[in-house]
């Protein structure tokens, strides 16, 4: 398995509020995603980042900011959280991307309640 | 905005049955993916399928792309309870990023 933690695993707290997700790998992937995973909308890409401090956004990056300082860190933040960012929300990697075989090794996912 | 619809959104059967899952879109794509997400856990990658008509097998799970590289199917042949999960499909888009299907809940009861 590919080691990706996700930190908190569960979350929750009331609107308004910032909120931090961590993302850790150790297989010093270049490529890290967020996405969120909401029934009937499969996985939306929110951010991705392919190198140390460059970062983009994707699909639905509204109201989240991403950080990569490190390889081996990503991070989700949303700045004022509200109750339609209560999702699951999962951390991928990879080694390249733009590759047709290219895999994505996915995190065990954060479960966040925003109430 | 490309998107990949997947049908049926749910399914239940019984041990044994055979059943077929349905990932669609208008749009080409380069290549496509399939995962299977068990509770709790996030996806993991089953096939990856890069030539139209292409055809892969993975023990009793068999993979489709079609011609136009605009859908794909996966048939799986007497289904067990441990095929029990999420079944996404995942396309890459003109930008190089996954795409992802709306996913596909199968239930397999013994």
């Amino acid at each position: 398995d590919a080691g990706i933690t996700q930190s908190p695993r569960h979350k929750v707290t009331e609107t308004g509020t910032p909120v931090t997700l961590r993302c850790h790998q150790t297989e010093n992937h270049r490529y890290m995603y967020w996405y969120r995973q909401d029934p009937g909308h499969g996985l939306r890409l929110i951010h991705y980042s392919y190198g140390v401090k460059d970062t983009d956004k994707g699909e639905v990056s509204d109201g989240y900011s991403v950080s990569r300082s490190k390889t081996e860190d990503f991070l989700l933040t949303l700045e004022s959280a509200t109750s339609s960012q209560t999702s699951v929300y999962f951390c991928a990697i990879s080694e390249w991307s733009g590759r047709r075989t290219d895999t994505q090794y996915f995190g065990p996912g954060t479960r966040l309640t925003v109430l | 905005t490309q998107l990949l619809e997947q049908s049926p959104q749910f399914l239940s059967i019984q041990e044994g049955e055979n059943l077929t899952v349905y990932c669609n879109s208008s749009s080409v794509f380069s290549s496509l993916q399939w995962y299977r997400q068990e509770p709790g856990e996030g996806p993991v990658l089953l096939v990856t399928v890069v030539t139209g008509g292409e055809v892969k097998k993975l023990k009793r799970l068999t993979f489709q792309f079609g011609d136009a590289r605009k859908d794909s199917s996966l048939h799986i042949t007497a289904a067990q309870p441990g095929d029990t999960g999420l079944y996404l499909c995942a396309g890459e888009g003109d930008t190089d990023k996954l795409i992802f299907g709306t996913g596909t809940r199968l239930q397999v009861f013994p």
